[in-house]
């Protein structure tokens, strides 16, 4: 167990509400990463943090954004939401941070978007 | 560029083996992940693979060919609790891992 929790676990909402995501660590990991899981699709890479305040693109960005103001917490934030944002969204922390080290997933956020 | 492919559904009997193909391509090599994900639950790290050959871990093991790009995972004495998907993924760039869409194996009694 990694001592990740995500919440809220499931959320609907109304297309062009704004939405905020948050992933919680109990071990201070430095790496972070939020994916997204459709299907035909797998998990794609939103954003990801290689520290407090510094973040990265992923694959899939666009309409996302990420702030990481304290170790323990990676936030999530979709804007303006749309119908194509419906996912089920997934954190997951890299306990060393480095291109071979295990990636530990959060139990997920089933969001939609109506 | 990075790329990877699994099938996207098995199915099994309970007790038997099975195996579970994924061939890749990427830009410089540094390892190939499996993990198992159960329906509605997150992604569980199963292995990890860097050099050619088998690595069991009891009734699962992994292979690697570098050379062919392509690994694979073996299931053996099947059981239903072994339904799930698994997804193979490879590391990419310095920090960051790239996921194929995974296989769907479905056990039958």
């Amino acid at each position: 167990d990694a001592g990740i929790t995500q919440s809220p676990r499931h959320k609907v909402t109304e297309t062009g509400t704004p939405v905020t995501l948050r992933c919680h660590q109990t071990e201070n990991h430095r790496y972070m990463y939020w994916y997204r899981q459709d299907p035909g699709h797998g998990l794609r890479l939103i954003h990801y943090s290689y520290g407090v305040k510094d973040t990265d693109k992923g694959e899939v960005s666009d309409g996302y954004s990420v702030s990481r103001s304290k170790t323990e917490d990676f936030l999530l934030t979709l804007e303006s939401a749309t119908s194509s944002q419906t996912s089920v969204y997934f954190c997951a922390i890299s306990v060393g941070g480095g291109l071979t080290d295990t990636q530990y997933f959060g139990p997920g956020t089933r969001l939609t978007v109506l | 560029g990075q790329n990877i492919d699994q099938p996207t559904e098995m199915t099994a009997t309970e007790g038997a083996i099975v195996q579970i193909n994924c061939t890749y391509q990427t830009s410089g090599f540094n390892g190939l992940f499996w993990y198992q994900q159960h329906a509605g639950e997150a992604p569980t790290f199963l292995s990890y693979n860097v050099l050619d050959g088998l690595e069991e871990k009891g009734r699962f093991s992994s292979f690697l060919s570098r050379s062919k790009g392509y690994s694979y995972l073996l299931l053996k004495e099947l059981q239903m609790k072994d339904s799930a998907s698994y997804l193979c993924a490879v590391p990419y760039n310095t920090d960051k891992l790239i996921f194929g869409t995974g296989t769907r194996l479905l056990v039958f009694p």
